[in-house]
């Protein structure tokens, strides 16, 4: 069973620019949320979707947004780019909205510079 | 106060023994709770979950939940080296629609 599957691995992009991440659940899986993982935050929740409609959101600016496809496949958007954005971006998805038993992907390494 | 406090450490256990982490949250709403482990470089993986006061043992893995005093812990027993990891504590919050917080983890090393 495949597991959650994020891209790309690494990103590394100018200040002002955008950029976009992906993620696909494991197979089954209807609810994707997404987390910032930096040293010294730790993991700050953004966002998450169920059945395409976004259930919860984090204390993030809007420059942050997502959205989640028909399929449960979900995209990540961070416009205006900030050197502060440079983190691992985790996705992490499981059968059922507010069900904690999440797995999740890879992530994606942003670098601002 | 933060939603999830844990003690950063490090702490460190000679193989064999129990290593104890804590977590306290501060929603007495809070329903759902949950472990997961983070190797140096890897993203977390879900050790157990408890959502009733009491104890729940998984192998060498305990959680303990404390409703009343708004802690959870996870004991580790005959800890080994492999154990070495950042655990991270995860609640739901009731007043948020049940939105998930995490804790800024406990980072563990098991000594030889």
């Amino acid at each position: 069973k495949a597991g959650v599957t994020q891209t790309p691995r690494y990103l590394i992009k100018t200040r002002g620019q955008q950029v976009t991440l992906s993620c696909s659940p494991i197979s089954g899986h209807r609810s994707v949320s997404w987390y910032q993982q930096t040293p010294g935050q730790g993991l700050q929740f953004l966002f998450e979707y169920f059945s395409e409609t976004q259930r919860n959101k984090g204390n993030f600016p809007g420059r942050f947004s997502g959205r989640q496809f028909s399929n449960s496949r979900s995209e990540m958007n961070v416009s205006t780019l900030e050197l502060g954005d440079s983190a691992l971006y985790l996705c992490a998805s499981s059968p059922r909205t507010g069900d904690g038993g999440y797995t999740f992907g890879s992530g994606t390494r942003l670098t601002v510079v | 106060q933060k939603e999830v406090e844990q003690n950063s450490g490090p702490l460190s256990v000679p193989e064999g023994a129990i290593a104890s982490l804590n977590c306290t949250y501060s929603d007495r709403g809070s329903q759902s709770f949950f472990w997961y482990r983070q190797y140096s470089g890897k993203s977390p993986e879900l050790i157990m979950s408890i959502y009733s006061n009491g104890d729940k043992e998984d192998g060498r893995f305990t959680a303990q939940l404390n409703k009343a005093s708004q802690y959870v812990s996870l004991l580790i027993r005959d800890s080994q080296p492999s154990d070495s990891a950042t655990y991270l504590c995860a609640v739901t919050l009731s007043n948020t629609g049940n939105q998930f917080y995490f804790g800024t983890g406990t980072s563990l090393t098991v000594i030889p």
